[in-house]
C-alpha cells in the first residue's frame, strides 16, 4: 500500500554507465516530481510533470532524461554518469499543481557513482 | 535572492523535553511554508503547511507559527520522544497564481533526542 514507491533504492554504478530508477505513485495524484538531496543534506527539485507534461526542469545536465507514460510513473533516466551524480534521489507526487498541496515523497533512491 | 535559513544546523535534547527550531526566509512573493519531517534513511514527510494569513498550526505535538512580516518561521516541539530524531526541513514556496510555485528548501535541523 506504498504511496510513492521508488525503486531501486540502492544503486551503485561506474562512471560513464546509464542507469535509471522508476517511480510509482498510487494515490491518483496529477503532478509527480524528482528531487536531489546532496550529502550536506539540501534539497533540489530538477523536473514536475503534470499530467504526463513536463511543467518545472531546473538547470540539470541534459544526461537526466525524465520519462512519464503516464500520471502515475516518472521514471529518472541518466546517461554517461558522473561522479558528481552521486546522490539521494527523491521522486514526489502532489494531488494537482497547486499552491497549498502537501507532497508525498519516496523512501528515496540512493545512487553512488564510482 | 530567495533563501530559507534554519537554525540551529544540529540539536541535541533529553527525551521529554521541549524545544525550538527556527527557520528564516526571505523569498517574495510568498506563497505559504511547510515543515517537513526526514528520518534517518527516508523521505521527508509533511508536518504543516501555514498560508500568509495562518500565524499557527499544529500536528500533534508539533505546532509551527508564522510571522509573515519578520519571515519567520518556528516549529515547536512538546514532551519530546526518541522517535522525534529527525532532520525537520522548511520548505517555503513562492507565489504564482493558484499553481505550486517554486520551492525553496532549508538545509534543515538534525534533531538528536537521547533517553
Amino acid at each position: 500500500d506504498t504511496a510513492v514507491s521508488q525503486t531501486p533504492k540502492y544503486l551503485v554504478t561506474q562512471m560513464g554507465n546509464d542507469k535509471s530508477i522508476k517511480c510509482e505513485q498510487n494515490l491518483g495524484h496529477d503532478t509527480m516530481y524528482w528531487y536531489k538531496q546532496d550529502s550536506k543534506k539540501f534539497l533540489k527539485i530538477m523536473f514536475s510533470y503534470n499530467n504526463k507534461e513536463l511543467i518545472i526542469n531546473e538547470t540539470v545536465p541534459n544526461r537526466f532524461s525524465p520519462k512519464s507514460p503516464d500520471k502515475a510513473h516518472l521514471n529518472l533516466h541518466i546517461n554517461s554518469l558522473e561522479l558528481g551524480d552521486s546522490a539521494v534521489y527523491f521522486c514526489a507526487s502532489s494531488p494537482r499543481v497547486r499552491s497549498g498541496n502537501t507532497i508525498y515523497f519516496g523512501e528515496g533512491s540512493w545512487l553512488t557513482v564510482v | 535572492k530567495n533563501q530559507v535559513e534554519q537554525s540551529p544546523q544540529s540539536l541535541i535534547i533529553l527525551e521529554g523535553k521541549n524545544c525550538t527550531l527556527q527557520c528564516n526566509y526571505t523569498v517574495s512573493p510568498f506563497s505559504n511554508l511547510r515543515w517537513y519531517k526526514q528520518d534517518t534513511g527516508r523521505g521527508p514527510v509533511s508536518l504543516t503547511i501555514m498560508t500568509f494569513s495562518e500565524n499557527t498550526k499544529s500536528n500533534g505535538r508539533y505546532t509551527a507559527t508564522l510571522d509573515a512580516d519578520t519571515k519567520q518561521s518556528s516549529l515547536h516541539i512538546t514532551a519530546s520522544q526518541l522517535s522525534d530524531s529527525a532532520s525537520y526541513i522548511c520548505v517555503v514556496s513562492a507565489y504564482r497564481g493558484s499553481t505550486l510555485g517554486r520551492l525553496y528548501f532549508g538545509r534543515g535541523t538534525q534533531l538528536t533526542v537521547w533517553p
